[in-house]
């Protein structure tokens, strides 16, 4: 079974220290994992996804296939990175993302 | 990136009417999209696929027949909560991937908050 989970539902952090938010995730094959963020009254957007291997406003993540972790990291937060990160899964081919719970980011000036 | 808009964003109605939720691919063609449903302060749970031209597929515990998907182009997908009542009161998400785009980003509407009164 699909499953992701995001241990802490609620990270506050002050500015400019750093920013680790947790993800482990439970798939039988090989996945496709995303993080997406949420802030205040908007959409949810793709923030990164593990394929790309990509740095998005100084956030990273590594695919850690041995211990099936996703963790989403940052050296220095932001006030503006607050929001909601759900960490997500996705198998092959044409099929939903299954979701973490989220984890609320507070970013403490 | 690929637009999803969805209307309306915000509905109140009555116990026992229908309310029909619209979620449109703005410039690209989906023959998937999935509708979500998001809890206060709770992650995003799948209630159903939605397949141009052909039945939605439902998760389990979601009532097919109360909540009504029509996928009728490939832009278009629609979704109607039938004979609401105050407990369907949600946020209602629909999204998308673009069928000739690579990779699995799926793109997100904005999201429309029923109230059922």
């Amino acid at each position: 079974a699909q499953r992701v989970t995001q241990p802490e539902k609620l990270l506050s952090v002050f500015k400019g220290a750093p920013v680790e938010l947790k993800c482990n995730y439970s798939y039988s094959g090989s996945p496709e994992l995303f993080w997406y963020v949420q802030y205040s009254r908007q959409r949810l957007q793709l923030l990164l996804r593990h394929i790309s291997r990509e740095s998005i406003k100084g956030f990273t993540a590594d695919l850690n296939k041995g211990e099936t972790s996703f963790h989403l990291k940052k050296p220095f937060a932001q006030e503006e990175d607050s929001a909601m990160y759900y960490c997500a899964l996705s198998g092959q081919g044409n099929t939903p993302l299954v979701f973490g719970k989220g984890t609320r980011l507070s970013v403490i000036a | 990136g690929a637009v999803v808009s969805q209307h309306p964003s915000r509905v109140i109605c009555k116990s026992g009417t229908s309310v029909k939720i619209e979620c449109r691919s703005l410039d690209f063609q989906a023959t998937t999209m999935f509708w979500y449903r998001q809890f206060p302060k709770k992650s995003l749970m799948l209630m159903a696929t939605s397949n141009e031209g052909s039945k939605a597929t439902y998760e389990q515990g979601v009532e097919k027949d109360k909540f009504l998907i029509n996928h009728a182009s490939l832009t278009l997908s629609t979704l109607t909560v039938t004979s609401a009542h105050p407990e369907d009161s949600s946020f209602y998400i629909c999204s998308a991937r673009d069928r000739k785009g690579r990779g699995g980003e799926l793109f997100f509407g904005e999201g429309s908050r029923l109230t059922v009164l």
